[in-house]
């Protein structure tokens, strides 16, 4: 198994422009995370799914940031208009649904915002 | 509000000693710890885990001991190797809520 895949690996952007990450998950794996891991803050939970389905998008700092997950093997994280201050390392997570301690990372996109 | 607390940055060790990585959380309706290890330009990998019922969890040279009363978690390694320099994050779930609170992490350095 290839593990989390996600794409790009590294982003620059100029501030006002949109970005998109993108993740694969483990197949089989029916709940995907997406977390933000800054100097500031650490590691924090932006959003999660199970099956296809978003629970919970409180981490979700702004109307600017806006995931989907359209089919059980992908998933979208978007930032529109992106800004400086959400320059980060963005890691995707997956796992079967009631594992506790099944999370497989991404090796994350470090998303640099000028 | 952190509600998982790792208060050491980082924390220096010699090859050979053990090291011993601390953790607090505040909130006590988490009812299961992880401790993820991270190498620079990658994701977080599991490294082990301790149920709430138990207070000590032991794999290899790792073990994870848990003091519930003092909402308290520490990772020991021993002996502790090169190949353990990295960042570890603690880490909680429970509580009703998906997914993992997360401390800000430790980065161990092992010096030969």
């Amino acid at each position: 198994d290839a593990g989390v895949i996600q794409s790009p690996r590294h982003e620059v952007t100029e501030m006002g422009q949109e970005v998109t990450l993108r993740c694969k998950p483990i197949s089989g794996h029916n709940s995907l995370f997406w977390y933000r891991q800054t100097m500031m803050r650490g590691l924090e939970l932006l959003i999660y799914f199970n099956n296809n389905v978003p629970i919970d998008d409180s981490g979700m700092p702004e109307d600017r940031f806006s995931a989907k997950m359209p089919n059980a093997s992908f998933s979208t994280l978007k930032i529109q208009p992106s800004e400086p201050r959400d320059s980060a390392v963005y890691f995707c997570a997956s796992r079967p649904t009631g594992v506790a301690f099944g999370y497989t990372f991404g090796s994350g996109t470090r998303l640099t915002v000028v | 509000d952190q509600q998982v607390k790792q208060n050491s940055p980082s924390l220096s060790v010699q090859e050979g000693r053990i090291s011993i990585l601390n953790c607090d959380y505040t909130n006590s309706m988490f009812d299961y710890f992880l401790w993820y290890k991270k190498y620079p330009a990658e994701g977080p990998t599991f490294l082990i885990s301790i149920s709430s019922i138990k207070d000590k969890n032991e794999d290899g040279r790792f073990t994870v001991f848990l003091n519930k009363s003092a909402k308290h978690l520490s990772l020991h390694i021993v002996p502790s190797q090169p190949g353990d320099s990295a960042v570890y994050f603690c880490a909680a779930s429970g509580g009703g809520a998906d997914g993992l609170t997360f401390g800000k992490g430790t980065h161990l350095i092992i010096q030969p």
